[in-house]
């Protein structure tokens, strides 16, 4: 089974300013012959179900704001906000589903400084 | 708009089985993609428990798999959920979702339901 651990556990940032989340894989989740990474990220707000961020550990999903944004490959990924605002405060999640069973980071609450 | 809606008892009893539906509005189910089921313990994380295909195909998480079953009626566009012989450590928010497709490959869970709380208590 992929495990999938997220740091830090919680994050606080001033308004208008960067937040880095990390997530790394204990073994690959890039399939080479597609060239993709099956790596997703979700942001879940209090009282709601989680919301698809990020695929293919780059790629926004349709609506989300372009503060919002992911790098990696392999092992070690990265969901960076370029500019906090005040709704973007949620706990956030890696998923991997390049191989079942599908697992997600514990998460990253991320709260305003 | 495709939309989740996730239905059944919210209390059952230590050692029954939970039974849960999701119901499927704005695409049939028989056209495609596969369909799970994440739960969310209370103030923790999210695990997948299994995904089914309109075919019937389905896959479980290895930690549930004695105790689940996922199945499909397309008739109904519908999917349900079956975990027996359950305990306090089955309470949990539990979530229906369709894993994404974009140009033939996968990207995620991209719609899901709103999620139902089940208490496992006597």
């Amino acid at each position: 089974d992929i495990v999938m651990t997220q740091s830090p556990d919680s994050l606080a940032v001033s308004l208008g300013e960067r937040a880095t989340i990390n997530c790394k894989s204990s073994q690959t989740v890039l399939y080479s012959s597609h060239n993709k990474n099956y790596l997703a990220w979700y942001q879940q707000k209090p009282g709601q179900p989680p919301k698809l961020l990020i695929y293919w550990a780059s790629i926004r999903e349709s609506g989300v704001p372009d503060r919002f944004s992911g790098s990696g490959s392999g092992t070690d990924f990265t969901l960076t906000i370029s500019s906090l605002q005040a709704e973007d405060v949620a706990v956030y999640y890696c998923q991997q589903y390049y191989s079942t069973p599908y697992s997600f980071g514990q998460g990253t609450k991320l709260e305003i400084k | 708009q495709v939309q989740l809606q996730e239905s059944g008892p919210g209390l059952v009893k230590p050692s029954e089985t939970l039974s849960l539906t999701c119901a499927v509005s704005g695409y049939s189910i028989s056209s495609g993609y596969y369909w799970g089921w994440i739960r969310q313990p209370p103030g923790k994380g999210l695990d997948w428990i299994g995904s089914i295909y309109h075919s019937g195909t389905t896959y479980y998480n290895p930690s549930l798999k004695s105790r689940v079953t996922i199945s499909v009626d397309t008739s109904k566009n519908q999917f349900s959920l079956k975990l027996s012989s359950v305990t306090a450590a089955d309470t949990a928010v539990y979530y229906c979702a369709r894993r994404g497709m974009v140009r033939g490959d996968i990207k995620g869970f991209d719609y899901w339901g709103q999620g139902t709380l089940v208490i496992v208590s006597s």
